[in-house]
């Protein structure tokens, strides 16, 4: 079975712009998660979602949304990009809310 | 507030010797624990889980990991390492009750491994 696929890979961008990345969960599972690594620390947690509804939201600001689709994939969007929101953006999946979470390989985002 | 500690930022072991990971925590109720594994450019892998009974538990890769509830800590423990465990481990808690469903993840251990 296919594990949490994410993309892109890689993304470039400058301050102020918008990007979108974009996440399908294993098969199956209903939650997706979100989480920011920033270079030399653990995974911080963004949002979470499960059944299409949004079920828990980190200490992030108003620039970061989320959503999920009918199919479970999700995208998180971040608005007016800041230098510090260079970062590994993780997606996590997992059955239920409080099953384990499976890692996608991450979208590493660099902000010029 | 829930938060981890992984006191050790950098670990460096010969190949063959043993391997301990330290892991704290600080949360109200018994939480929900793992330990992932995260090499270079790649996503997080999970070793292994705490979620109840047992407090001994085993993972991949020959890992394991003990639950002390007395000393909020959750420890993982390899007896002999390879030259491929050589990785970033971080411990996290997963939290019940109103932010059920969130992990809290330490800063992480890397893991230096000589020949």
């Amino acid at each position: 079975d296919a594990g949490v696929t994410q993309s892109p890979t890689h993304l470039i961008k400058t301050r102020g712009q918008q990007v979108t990345l974009r996440c399908s969960p294993i098969s199956g599972h209903k939650s997706v998660s979100w989480y920011q690594q920033v270079l030399g620390q653990g995974p911080q947690f963004i949002f979470q979602y499960y059944e299409k509804e949004e079920r828990g939201r980190g200490n992030f600001p108003d620039r970061f949304s989320a959503r999920q689709f009918p199919n479970y994939s999700s995208e998180l969007n971040v608005n007016a990009l800041l230098l510090g929101d260079s970062a590994l953006y993780l997606c996590a999946s997992s059955l239920t809310r409080v099953e384990t979470q499976y890692f996608g390989p991450g979208t590493r985002l660099l902000v010029l | 507030a829930q938060s981890v500690t992984q006191p050790d930022i950098h670990i460096t072991v010969s190949e063959g010797a043993s391997l301990e990971l330290r892991c704290n925590y600080s949360y109200g109720a018994t939480p929900y624990l793992f330990w992932y594994v995260q090499s270079p450019g790649q996503g997080l892998q999970l070793l292994l889980k705490y979620f109840s009974g047992d407090t001994l538990v085993q993972g991949i890769k020959g890992f394991e990991a003990e639950f002390k509830r007395s000393q909020s800590s959750f420890n993982l423990r390899k007896p002999s390492v390879h030259w491929s465990d050589a990785a970033e481990y971080f411990c996290a808690v997963g939290a019940r009750g109103s932010t059920l469903g969130r992990l809290y993840f330490g800063r992480g251990t890397q893991l230096t491994v000589w020949p």
